[in-house]
C-alpha cells in the first residue's frame, strides 16, 4: 500500500508569491493534518481536516489555507511568501474513528519550501 | 494549553549501549497519547513508540521502550542496544482530541561506532 505522498518534494518561491502543496492521504484515511517544520525545530500544526472540514487550526496568519477534496486529498496554500515560510512542510493521514484519539497518524515525507 | 519539553538538544551514545532521551509535557486533559518519532535525514517522520495514558503499563516495541510518569507528566524514550541507524532527530509528541499533534523540540542523537 501506498503511504502518504506529498507533492512536490522540494519548491523555490520568491517573497510575495503564492504556493500550492498537495498531499494523498494513505488510502481510507479520511483525516490529513498539516505542519510547518522550521529547520532546527519540532513540527508546528497548521491545519486539520476531516470529512472535507477544517477541525484544528494552529497559530499561523490568515495567509494560509488549505483543503480536502471528496477523495480526502488535500492542498496547503500559502499566500504573500515571507522568507520566514522556508521550512519542510509535513502532511499527516489518519483514521481518525469518530473522535477517538486512538489513530496513529502517519507522515510523508514533505515538501521542502525555500522563499528567495 | 499543551507543551512539550525535550531539555536535550543534542546526545550521542557508543553503538551497543543504552541511551536515555528526556521529555516533559504538560497538560489538563486526562485522556491522551504520547509518542516519540524518530526523523532521519530522509526527513520521513517515523513512530518509534507510543503510550496510552490510561495504562499504567510502560510500552516497549523491541529495542525500545519508555519510562511513562503521568504524575511526574514525564515521558522518557530508553534506547537498548545502540545502532548506527538510530542516528536521527528524535521527537516526543503529544496528541489528545482530533489529530492535532504537539511535538517537542527534538533531540539529536548520534550513535557513534
Amino acid at each position: 500500500d501506498a503511504g502518504v505522498t506529498q507533492s512536490p518534494t522540494h519548491l523555490i518561491k520568491t517573497r510575495g508569491q503564492q504556493v500550492t502543496l498537495r498531499c494523498s492521504p494513505i488510502s481510507g484515511h479520511k483525516s490529513v493534518s498539516w505542519y510547518q517544520q522550521v529547520l532546527g525545530q519540532g513540527p508546528q500544526f497548521i491545519f486539520q481536516y476531516y470529512e472535507k472540514e477544517e477541525r484544528g487550526r494552529g497559530n499561523f496568519p490568515d495567509r494560509f489555507s488549505a483543503r480536502q477534496f471528496p477523495n480526502y486529498s488535500s492542498e496547503l496554500n500559502v499566500n504573500a511568501l515571507l522568507l520566514g515560510d522556508s521550512a519542510l512542510y509535513l502532511c499527516a493521514s489518519s483514521l481518525r474513528t469518530g473522535g477517538s484519539v486512538n489513530t496513529e497518524a502517519f507522515f510523508g515525507q514533505g515538501t521542502r519550501l525555500t522563499v528567495v | 494549553a499543551q507543551t512539550v519539553t525535550q531539555s536535550q538538544p543534542e546526545m550521542s551514545v557508543q553503538e551497543a549501549e543504552t541511551v536515555t532521551l528526556s521529555c516533559t509535557y504538560d497538560t489538563s486533559e486526562s485522556n491522551y497519547y504520547l509518542f516519540w518519532y524518530k526523523q532521519p535525514p530522509s526527513r520521513q517522520m517515523i513512530l518509534v513508540i507510543r503510550q496510552e495514558a490510561y495504562k499504567q503499563q510502560n510500552a516497549t516495541e523491541n529495542r525500545f521502550s519508555v519510562n511513562f510518569q503521568k504524575a511526574a507528566k514525564s515521558f522518557s524514550l530508553k534506547i537498548s542496544d545502540s545502532q548506527l541507524g538510530d542516528t536521527a532527530m528524535y521527537f516526543c509528541a503529544f496528541r489528545s482530541s482530533y489529530d492535532k499533534v504537539i511535538f517537542g523540540p527534538g533531540t539529536s542523537l548520534s550513535v557513534i561506532p
